[in-house]
């Protein structure tokens, strides 16, 4: 089983709909991300977690929200979903400031808007 | 704010070629430099992390280096197989673990 999963795989919404992407971690990480892939513009952060009560916004936290429910759960919402919100979504974990630092990624979440 | 570059956008090579894959970044003190891969559709897989401390670090036919004084980092394929064939990025990490991605360099080894 993957360390880091994410659900649903892929979505297809329409404009105004809710959405939530949900993360599961096994790595017993503290720091879980969200981010965003777009063509041409790389991977953008949304939202950091450093623990269940420590949750901080991104470079592009606009429009969307977060929930960590668990060490080993943090979710992202699209409260009303717009067409250019229509990406690629990943979660990571890192284990900083731990031994290393290293991300961790889930395999992504598509996400489409029409 | 830290920019990572990442020069060509795209090769194309053939089969058992060396090949070097660049990253430079303006800000350079950094904790660490990642670098990943990623095939089309699919997550990211770390292939390499290097400590602001190191130097440089090896796996397989992989070998990443750092020079944190001129901003760049190299990534070294030895002997490149149509199976390399992927966008690879590099990421760096400040503070707070939050990392900057370079827009990626998207690898064709032709057979």
């Amino acid at each position: 089983d993957a360390d880091v999963t994410q659900t649903p795989r892929n979505r297809i919404t329409k404009t105004g709909k809710r959405i939530m992407l949900e993360c599961s971690q096994t790595k017993g990480h503290d720091r879980m991300y969200w981010y965003r892939q777009d063509p041409g513009l790389g991977l953008r952060l949304i939202y950091y977690s450093f623990d269940v009560k420590d949750i901080n916004k991104g470079e592009i936290s606009d429009g969307y929200s977060v929930s960590r429910q668990a060490q080993a759960k943090f979710s992202l919402s699209l409260e009303s979903a717009i067409p250019n919100q229509t990406a690629l979504y990943f979660c990571a974990t890192s284990d900083w400031p731990g031994r290393t630092g290293e991300l961790f990624f889930g395999e992504g979440s598509r996400l489409t808007v029409l | 704010k830290q920019e990572v570059t990442q020069i060509p956008a795209a090769l194309s090579v053939p089969e058992g070629e060396n090949l070097v894959l660049n990253c430079s970044f303006t800000d350079s003190a950094i904790y660490n430099l990642q670098w990943f891969r990623q095939d089309p559709g699919k997550g990211l897989t770390s292939l390499l992390l290097i400590q602001s401390s190191q130097r440089e670090q090896t796996s397989g036919r992989l070998n990443a280096s750092l020079d944190k004084s001129s901003g760049r980092s190299t990534l070294y394929i030895a002997a490149s197989q149509p199976g390399d064939s992927a966008t690879y990025l590099c990421a760096v990490s400040r503070n707070a673990g939050k990392s900057t991605f370079g827009d990626g360099t998207t690898l064709t080894v032709k057979p």
